[in-house]
Protein backbone atom coordinates (compact mmCIF):
# COMPACT_ATOMS: atom_id res chain seq x y z
CA UNK A 1 0.00 0.00 0.00
CA UNK A 2 1.79 2.98 -1.58
CA UNK A 3 -0.45 5.73 0.67
CA UNK A 4 -1.91 6.98 -2.05
CA UNK A 5 -5.55 7.06 -2.48
CA UNK A 6 -7.55 7.09 -6.09
CA UNK A 7 -11.72 7.23 -6.35
CA UNK A 8 -13.45 5.70 -7.63
CA UNK A 9 -11.85 2.38 -8.82
CA UNK A 10 -13.46 2.33 -12.00
CA UNK A 11 -15.46 4.53 -14.03
CA UNK A 12 -18.13 3.64 -16.87
CA UNK A 13 -19.77 6.46 -18.92
CA UNK A 14 -20.94 7.69 -22.08
CA UNK A 15 -19.26 10.03 -25.08
CA UNK A 16 -19.99 13.83 -23.99
CA UNK A 17 -20.24 13.14 -20.54
CA UNK A 18 -18.30 14.37 -17.61
CA UNK A 19 -16.54 12.94 -15.15
CA UNK A 20 -14.20 13.75 -11.99
CA UNK A 21 -11.44 11.50 -10.79
CA UNK A 22 -10.48 12.05 -6.85
CA UNK A 23 -7.06 11.80 -5.54
CA UNK A 24 -5.63 11.67 -1.72
CA UNK A 25 -1.81 11.87 -1.38
CA UNK A 26 0.49 10.48 1.42
CA UNK A 27 0.30 11.97 4.30
CA UNK A 28 3.03 14.86 3.96
CA UNK A 29 3.41 14.85 0.63
CA UNK A 30 2.39 18.37 -1.21
CA UNK A 31 2.98 17.56 -4.62
CA UNK A 32 0.24 16.01 -6.90
CA UNK A 33 1.00 14.44 -10.23
CA UNK A 34 -1.62 12.99 -12.70
CA UNK A 35 -0.90 10.58 -15.38
CA UNK A 36 -2.75 8.80 -18.07
CA UNK A 37 -1.99 5.13 -19.32
CA UNK A 38 -3.85 4.11 -22.45
CA UNK A 39 -4.05 0.42 -23.25
CA UNK A 40 -0.10 -0.95 -23.94
CA UNK A 41 0.93 2.07 -23.66
CA UNK A 42 3.59 3.69 -20.86
CA UNK A 43 2.69 6.55 -18.78
CA UNK A 44 1.55 9.86 -19.86
CA UNK A 45 2.17 12.81 -17.75
CA UNK A 46 -0.77 14.79 -17.27
CA UNK A 47 -0.41 17.72 -15.01
CA UNK A 48 1.43 18.65 -11.79
CA UNK A 49 0.04 20.80 -8.28
CA UNK A 50 2.50 21.66 -5.69
CA UNK A 51 0.92 22.78 -2.58
CA UNK A 52 -2.32 24.21 -4.49
CA UNK A 53 -0.53 25.16 -7.32
CA UNK A 54 -0.06 23.89 -10.96
CA UNK A 55 3.94 23.34 -11.65
CA UNK A 56 4.22 21.58 -14.48
CA UNK A 57 1.49 20.77 -17.81
CA UNK A 58 2.21 18.18 -19.78
CA UNK A 59 0.13 16.45 -22.69
CA UNK A 60 -3.06 17.23 -20.94
CA UNK A 61 -5.74 17.65 -23.28
CA UNK A 62 -7.88 21.43 -22.85
CA UNK A 63 -10.91 19.22 -22.14
CA UNK A 64 -9.10 18.15 -18.77
CA UNK A 65 -8.63 20.14 -16.05
CA UNK A 66 -7.12 19.69 -12.20
CA UNK A 67 -7.03 21.68 -8.99
CA UNK A 68 -5.12 20.49 -5.95
CA UNK A 69 -7.48 21.26 -2.68
CA UNK A 70 -5.82 23.18 0.88
CA UNK A 71 -6.16 19.72 2.42
CA UNK A 72 -4.09 18.89 -0.24
CA UNK A 73 -6.60 16.31 -1.89
CA UNK A 74 -6.49 16.37 -5.78
CA UNK A 75 -9.68 16.42 -8.52
CA UNK A 76 -8.62 15.27 -12.40
CA UNK A 77 -11.77 16.98 -14.05
CA UNK A 78 -12.68 15.10 -17.74
CA UNK A 79 -15.13 16.66 -19.82
CA UNK A 80 -16.77 16.13 -23.44
CA UNK A 81 -15.12 12.78 -22.89
CA UNK A 82 -14.65 10.82 -26.21
CA UNK A 83 -13.87 6.78 -26.51
CA UNK A 84 -10.57 7.51 -26.64
CA UNK A 85 -10.31 9.30 -23.52
CA UNK A 86 -10.74 5.16 -22.08
CA UNK A 87 -7.79 4.64 -20.25
CA UNK A 88 -6.11 3.86 -16.81
CA UNK A 89 -5.85 7.20 -14.63
CA UNK A 90 -3.11 7.15 -11.74
CA UNK A 91 -2.42 10.03 -9.48
CA UNK A 92 1.23 9.74 -7.72
CA UNK A 93 2.44 11.76 -4.92
CA UNK A 94 5.38 12.92 -3.50
CA UNK A 95 7.41 14.99 -0.75
CA UNK A 96 8.32 18.04 -2.98
CA UNK A 97 9.15 19.79 -6.07
CA UNK A 98 12.07 18.51 -8.22
CA UNK A 99 15.15 20.75 -7.45
CA UNK A 100 18.21 20.34 -8.78
CA UNK A 101 19.38 17.80 -5.49
CA UNK A 102 16.76 16.12 -4.84
CA UNK A 103 15.94 12.65 -4.94
CA UNK A 104 12.60 12.56 -4.42
CA UNK A 105 9.92 9.60 -5.73
CA UNK A 106 6.85 9.51 -6.59
CA UNK A 107 4.44 6.62 -5.04
CA UNK A 108 1.39 6.30 -7.05
CA UNK A 109 -2.17 5.16 -6.21
CA UNK A 110 -4.14 2.28 -7.45
CA UNK A 111 -5.62 4.00 -10.33
CA UNK A 112 -8.74 4.58 -11.65
CA UNK A 113 -10.17 2.70 -15.01
CA UNK A 114 -12.13 4.98 -17.09
CA UNK A 115 -14.06 3.37 -19.83
CA UNK A 116 -16.17 5.54 -22.36
CA UNK A 117 -18.87 3.87 -24.16
CA UNK B 1 8.04 12.52 -28.27
CA UNK B 2 9.41 9.69 -26.80
CA UNK B 3 12.26 11.11 -24.19
CA UNK B 4 12.41 7.66 -22.44
CA UNK B 5 12.34 4.24 -24.59
CA UNK B 6 11.81 0.83 -23.76
CA UNK B 7 12.77 -0.81 -26.77
CA UNK B 8 12.07 -4.25 -25.68
CA UNK B 9 8.33 -4.92 -24.99
CA UNK B 10 8.79 -8.10 -23.24
CA UNK B 11 11.64 -10.19 -21.78
CA UNK B 12 11.63 -14.18 -20.47
CA UNK B 13 14.31 -15.43 -18.41
CA UNK B 14 14.25 -18.69 -16.34
CA UNK B 15 14.34 -18.02 -12.23
CA UNK B 16 17.97 -17.83 -10.79
CA UNK B 17 19.26 -16.31 -13.77
CA UNK B 18 19.84 -12.65 -14.64
CA UNK B 19 17.19 -10.37 -15.94
CA UNK B 20 18.23 -7.22 -17.74
CA UNK B 21 16.03 -4.54 -18.90
CA UNK B 22 17.17 -1.68 -20.74
CA UNK B 23 16.25 1.83 -21.43
CA UNK B 24 17.28 4.72 -23.89
CA UNK B 25 17.05 8.60 -23.28
CA UNK B 26 17.47 11.42 -25.37
CA UNK B 27 17.68 14.34 -22.87
CA UNK B 28 20.88 15.17 -21.73
CA UNK B 29 18.88 17.45 -19.15
CA UNK B 30 17.79 14.45 -17.36
CA UNK B 31 19.41 13.93 -14.10
CA UNK B 32 17.37 11.61 -11.98
CA UNK B 33 16.55 7.91 -12.98
CA UNK B 34 13.80 5.58 -11.36
CA UNK B 35 12.67 1.92 -12.08
CA UNK B 36 9.11 1.26 -10.99
CA UNK B 37 7.58 -2.74 -11.08
CA UNK B 38 4.02 -2.69 -12.12
CA UNK B 39 1.51 -5.65 -11.40
CA UNK B 40 -2.18 -5.90 -13.60
CA UNK B 41 -4.54 -3.96 -11.68
CA UNK B 42 -2.21 -1.93 -9.43
CA UNK B 43 0.17 1.35 -9.50
CA UNK B 44 3.66 1.31 -10.47
CA UNK B 45 5.41 0.95 -7.47
CA UNK B 46 8.93 2.14 -6.79
CA UNK B 47 11.98 -0.12 -6.99
CA UNK B 48 14.90 2.16 -7.35
CA UNK B 49 16.60 4.89 -8.31
CA UNK B 50 20.00 6.63 -9.36
CA UNK B 51 21.09 9.86 -9.49
CA UNK B 52 23.06 11.43 -12.62
CA UNK B 53 26.08 11.91 -10.16
CA UNK B 54 26.53 7.90 -9.84
CA UNK B 55 26.67 5.25 -12.50
CA UNK B 56 25.50 2.66 -10.38
CA UNK B 57 22.76 1.96 -7.37
CA UNK B 58 22.17 -1.78 -5.47
CA UNK B 59 19.47 -2.66 -3.56
CA UNK B 60 19.48 -6.26 -2.49
CA UNK B 61 19.00 -7.92 -5.87
CA UNK B 62 18.37 -5.15 -8.00
CA UNK B 63 21.03 -3.17 -9.01
CA UNK B 64 20.43 -0.37 -11.54
CA UNK B 65 23.19 0.79 -14.11
CA UNK B 66 23.91 4.44 -15.76
CA UNK B 67 25.73 5.43 -18.70
CA UNK B 68 25.39 8.88 -19.27
CA UNK B 69 27.75 9.26 -22.62
CA UNK B 70 25.44 6.55 -24.02
CA UNK B 71 22.34 8.03 -22.52
CA UNK B 72 21.96 4.42 -21.43
CA UNK B 73 20.38 2.85 -17.87
CA UNK B 74 19.95 -1.02 -17.28
CA UNK B 75 18.31 -2.71 -14.17
CA UNK B 76 19.66 -5.84 -13.31
CA UNK B 77 17.55 -8.50 -11.27
CA UNK B 78 19.87 -11.35 -9.74
CA UNK B 79 18.57 -13.83 -8.99
CA UNK B 80 15.59 -13.76 -10.86
CA UNK B 81 11.89 -14.93 -9.11
CA UNK B 82 8.74 -16.16 -10.44
CA UNK B 83 7.57 -12.79 -8.39
CA UNK B 84 9.20 -10.60 -10.26
CA UNK B 85 6.44 -11.33 -12.95
CA UNK B 86 5.44 -7.34 -13.60
CA UNK B 87 6.05 -4.63 -16.00
CA UNK B 88 9.05 -2.53 -15.45
CA UNK B 89 9.01 0.97 -16.22
CA UNK B 90 11.91 3.28 -16.43
CA UNK B 91 11.81 7.02 -15.76
CA UNK B 92 13.67 10.34 -15.89
CA UNK B 93 13.90 13.17 -14.34
CA UNK B 94 14.63 16.63 -16.09
CA UNK B 95 14.77 18.80 -12.82
CA UNK B 96 14.60 22.23 -14.55
CA UNK B 97 11.07 20.92 -16.18
CA UNK B 98 9.79 19.70 -13.07
CA UNK B 99 8.26 16.48 -14.63
CA UNK B 100 9.23 12.74 -15.44
CA UNK B 101 9.01 11.13 -18.31
CA UNK B 102 8.36 7.43 -18.37
CA UNK B 103 9.03 4.78 -20.64
CA UNK B 104 6.45 2.21 -22.20
CA UNK B 105 7.43 -0.44 -20.30
CA UNK B 106 8.78 -3.95 -20.17
CA UNK B 107 6.85 -6.93 -19.72
CA UNK B 108 9.33 -9.65 -17.40
CA UNK B 109 8.26 -13.24 -17.72
CA UNK B 110 9.96 -15.37 -14.86
CA UNK B 111 9.77 -19.25 -15.11
CA UNK B 112 9.76 -21.64 -12.68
Amino acid sequence: DSGVTQTPKHLITATGQRVTLRCSPRSGDLSVYWYQQSLDQGLQFLIQYYNGEERAKGNILERFSAQQFPDLHSELNLSSLELGDSALYFCASSVGLAGPSSTDTQYFGPGTRLTVL
Amino acid sequence: DQQVKQNSPSLSVQEGRISILNCDYTNSMFDYFLWYKKYPAEGPTFLISISSIKDKNEDGRFTVFLNKSAKHLSLHIVPSQPGDSAVYFCAARAYNFNKFYFGSGTKLNVKP
